[in-house]
């Protein structure tokens, strides 16, 4: 059974740079053919795809955030990662990672984790 | 950008058929997939390619789509059904479009 886990800083002050890191567990990463994405959710307010990374290493990011978005992996450590650069109060937002995108469904999903943005 | 138009709102007795909407231009020309949400937990996908379910979600819950519009069905609703329900496709243009949500109250 494959298990997500999402973790990094729960606050991280404007303009600054939000990283997260999911750990994947029960499956190597890099078995397969799988997109691995990241997903946030604002309060009270629906899903937002941020992007994606391949199993070959290729990326994929939202329009609306791809100026600011990096997303990376790591097999050696069976993690994929995050990271958001130039930060406001609009990031504020539980970040999900998920097995998934392109037209594949989202069929893992870790916890998700809440990260405000505040000085 | 590719836009998909749930119902804020869907209310049922328990026992009913729910039926929750997913608009979009042509969308049935895409796969999608459906999202349950309960209060503080993470998404959980009870129908994906428009009509197949993962194991483990009941039968009750099934999914069309055609022209323009997607349903999701959750027949013989129970209290436990009460939940937000996303609907989810992959856009040429957009890459990945969630809906907007749509809250299931069990009346």
């Amino acid at each position: 059974q494959v298990q997500l886990q999402e973790s990094g800083p729960g606050l991280v002050k404007p303009s600054q740079t939000l990283s997260l890191t999911c750990t994947v567990s029960g499956g190597s990463i890099s078995s397969g053919s799988y997109y691995w994405s990241w997903i946030r959710q604002p309060a009270g307010k629906g899903l937002e795809w941020i992007g994606r990374i391949y199993t070959s290493g290729s990326t994929n990011y939202n329009p609306s955030l791809k100026s600011r978005v990096t997303i990376s992996v790591d097999t050696s450590k069976n993690q994929f990662s995050l990271k958001l650069s130039s930060v406001t109060a609009a990031d504020t937002a539980v970040y999900y990672c998920a097995r998934g995108g392109n037209d594949v469904p989202f069929d893992y999903w870790g916890q998700g984790t809440l990260v405000t943005v505040s000085s | 950008s590719y836009v998909l138009t749930q119902p804020p709102s869907v209310s049922v007795a328990p026992g009913k058929t729910a039926r929750i909407t997913c608009g979009g231009n042509n969308i049935g020309s895409k796969s999608v997939h459906w999202y349950q949400q309960k209060p503080g937990q993470a998404p959980v996908l009870v129908i994906y390619y428009d009509s197949d379910r993962p194991s483990g979600i009941p039968e009750r819950f099934s999914g069309s789509n055609s022209g323009n519009t997607a349903t999701l069905t959750i027949s013989r609703v129970e209290a436990g059904d009460e939940a937000d329900y996303y609907c989810q496709v992959w856009d040429s243009s957009s890459d990945v479009v969630f809906g907007g949500g749509t809250k299931l109250t069990v009346l």
